[in-house]
């Protein structure tokens, strides 16, 4: 079946610093999701993207969907500790309502204050 | 609205006992996924509804597993008998219909834990 590869699977930064992760496929999606993961939480989602190229930003986030539409990025800008949990990429082959998601592996990310 | 409620938030168990999970979705979503979340596999889709019908029930693990919704305002993922390999954390997620993907939104979780 459909895998998403995840990098790093987890980070130890300073706080201030800039982040970067991402999320590799196999296979084509048209749709790019990521998501933050609080301990004891579900997933909320962070930033959604549709479109080949489409670079779009939330505050200090940024994330891009590939060209290729195999890949995507997100970049967290001067983080703080409250950036602290567990990033997810979700990539959908479909954009309607009910398509299944195919989620990454995970990037665990710890700030240090 | 409180968002998509799960209870209960944890369950300890014992081998071979029967286990029941529940969710009440976002009043008005016409759909509900059923998640399992494990360090090994991370999370995995194991069945959705739409209007209370199952759609896919591809990700159910084993016939130990099912999961069922009497109605729009409720869910249950039912493990019969239950195994330690089964334990995790299981998010509910629901999604208003004619929306766009980004509206899954997931529930706090259930974090099963079967001795």
């Amino acid at each position: 079946g459909q895998q998403l590869n995840q990098s790093p699977q987890s980070m130890f930064i300073q706080e201030g610093e800039d982040v970067s992760m991402n999320c590799t496929s196999s296979s084509i999606f048209n749709t790019w999701l990521w998501y933050k993961q609080d301990p004891g939480e579900g997933p909320v989602l962070l930033i959604a993207l549709y479109k080949a190229g489409e670079l779009t930003s939330n505050g200090r986030l940024t994330a891009q969907f590939g060209i290729t539409r195999k890949d995507s990025f997100l970049n967290i800008s001067a983080s703080i500790p409250s950036d602290v949990g567990i990033y997810f990429c979700a990539g959908q082959i479909g954009r309607n309502a009910g398509n299944m998601l195919t989620f990454g592996g995970g990037t665990r990310l710890m700030v240090k204050p | 609205d409180a968002g998509v409620i799960q209870s209960p938030r944890h369950e300890v168990t014992e081998m071979g006992q029967e286990v029941t999970l529940r969710c009440k979705p976002i009043s008005g979503h016409d759909y509900l996924f059923w998640y399992r979340q494990t360090m090994m596999r991370g999370l995995e889709l194991l069945i959705y509804f739409n209007n209370n019908v199952p759609i896919d029930d591809s990700g159910m693990p084993e016939d130990r597993f099912s999961a069922k919704m009497p109605n729009a305002s409720f869910s249950t993922l039912k493990i019969q008998p239950s195994e330690p390999r089964d334990s995790a954390v299981y998010f509910c997620a629901t999604q208003l219909a004619g929306g766009l993907t980004d509206t899954q939104y997931f529930g706090p979780g259930t974090r099963l834990t079967v001795l």
